[in-house]
């Protein structure tokens, strides 16, 4: 089976403009969860969403949203780009939002994207 | 934002020795640790998720334990292998949200 797919693995953007990541997951899973990683640190929690519904959201300013269509598969967007959007983005998936099952749930990662801001 | 800390940030060890490396957390709201391996260039592996407290966990030479009422978790490689290095990550569940640390970045030398 194959594992999250992300596309595009690498993009260059210029501040103002704004970006849109895809994200596959696995086949089975429902649930779809965004995460930045900047140099140096761990990655940061931006969405979870499961059955289409946002279920989870951190500390990230509006110009961050995203979605879930009927098939699972998610888009983040990110508009009015600053530098400080550089990172890289991680998609995670899992069968179930974390709630239903008290946190246990395993999210299996994507490769990322990795989005440089000039 | 919730604090989790990793310590040691980065290790170099022979391969053949025996480490660990320890997460810290807040011990109030807890619901799961997780752990998991990044190696350069690849996605996170998912390596366990621990739940209740005294919990150990197993998985070829690599091992984990869980103090909830302390809030720390170590994780233990036995007989280190190049494969091994890479960079590991654990992630605090709260409520509705995953807490990551900043990893420890062990290297193992042939």
């Amino acid at each position: 089976d194959a594992g999250v797919t992300q596309s595009p693995t690498h993009l260059i953007k210029t501040r103002g403009q704004h970006v849109t990541l895809r994200c596959s997951p696995i086949s089975g899973h429902k649930s779809v969860s965004w995460y930045q990683q900047v140099l140096g640190q761990g990655p940061q929690f931006i969405f979870q969403y499961y059955e289409k519904e946002e279920r989870g959201r951190g500390n990230f300013p509006d110009r961050f949203s995203a979605r879930q269509f009927p098939n699972y598969s998610s888009e983040l967007n990110v508009n009015a780009l600053l530098l400080g959007d550089s990172a890289l983005y991680l998609c995670a998936s899992s069968l179930v939002v974390w709630a239903i099952r008290g946190g246990q749930e395993t999210q299996y990662f994507g490769p990322g994207t990795r989005l440089l801001v000039l | 934002i919730l604090n989790v800390e990793q310590s040691p940030q980065s290790l170099h060890v022979q391969e053949g020795d025996s480490t660990n490396f320890t997460c810290s957390f807040p011990s109030s709201n807890f619901y799961a640790l997780h752990w998991y391996r990044w190696e350069t260039a690849k996605s996170p592996e998912a390596l366990f998720v621990m739940t209740l407290n005294g919990d150990e966990k197993k998985k070829g030479r690599i091992s984990a334990t869980l103090n909830t009422k302390e809030g720390y978790s170590y994780l233990y490689i036995k007989g280190s292998q190049p494969e091994d290095s890479a960079t590991y990550l654990c992630a605090f569940n709260g409520a509705n949200n995953l807490f990551f640390g900043t990893g420890t970045r062990l290297t193992v030398i042939p």
